[in-house]
């Protein structure tokens, strides 16, 4: 079947630090992968995507690449800043067209 | 801009009570999902449509029904409201052309006493 594994937060970092949230995922066939963000109050928004191996998905400083031989799709940052503190979700696309399948989620706090 | 809106950001029931949760999506899309939120079991899919009159049973429906008498609108319909159905639930809609890229609406935090 279809799931996502990421790791556990909460995370906590100072501002201008290295994030790396992990996100694996076991699917048939070649998913589309996700990560959405949810800010404090506020429903999910689209932060990045990759579609195929080996894409790279970027947006606001944030990265992810498509590794189908580990089956991750880890997101990064080089530098945090306090705000990005959100909660952070990694989601694939199964194979029923529309469906997405999300891990539980990775609570970030940033400290100034 | 896209736009998904859910008729309440806060409600507050008894339990039994019967519930009506709206969601609304200017977006023109085929598809519609309602979720749950919990802490710690992240979301939850409870009901999706792919299109008018048609809907799908998602991971835990069981206490929840669904209608989408029009393409723009889902309701979600707890038939009688139970303590352990308090929580965040987030309405979300697609286009039916891959990559399923959805869109969400701010949520309506349920509390049901």
């Amino acid at each position: 079947g279809n799931s996502v594994t990421q790791m556990e937060g909460p995370v906590t970092l100072s501002e201008e630090a290295f994030l790396t949230i992990n996100c694996t995922y076991t699917a048939t066939g070649y998913p589309s992968l996700f990560w959405y963000v949810q800010y404090p109050g506020e429903g999910l928004q689209l932060l990045l995507k990759a579609t195929k191996a080996d894409d790279k998905g970027s947006n606001k400083g944030f990265e992810a690449t498509y590794r189908k031989e580990t089956t991750s799709f880890h997101l990064e940052k080089g530098s945090v800043q306090v705000s990005d503190s959100a909660v952070y979700f990694c989601a694939l696309e199964g194979s029923t067209l529309g469906r997405l399948y999300f891990g539980r989620g990775t609570q970030l706090t940033v400290w100034p | 801009d896209v736009k998904v809106t859910q008729s309440s950001r806060y409600l507050v029931k008894r339990t039994g009570e019967k519930v009506f949760l709206e969601c609304v999506q200017d977006m023109d899309h085929e598809n519609m999902f309602w979720y749950r939120q919990d802490p710690g079991l992240g979301l939850r899919l409870i009901y999706f449509s792919y299109d008018v009159k048609m809907k799908e049973k998602g991971d835990i429906p069981e206490g929840y029904s669904v209608s989408r008498e029009k393409k723009e609108r889902f309701s979600l319909i707890l038939e009688s409201a139970s303590t352990n159905q308090t929580s965040m639930y987030l309405c979300a809609s697609s286009f039916n052309k891959g990559p399923g890229t959805q869109y969400f609406g701010p949520g309506t935090r349920l509390l049901v006493l």
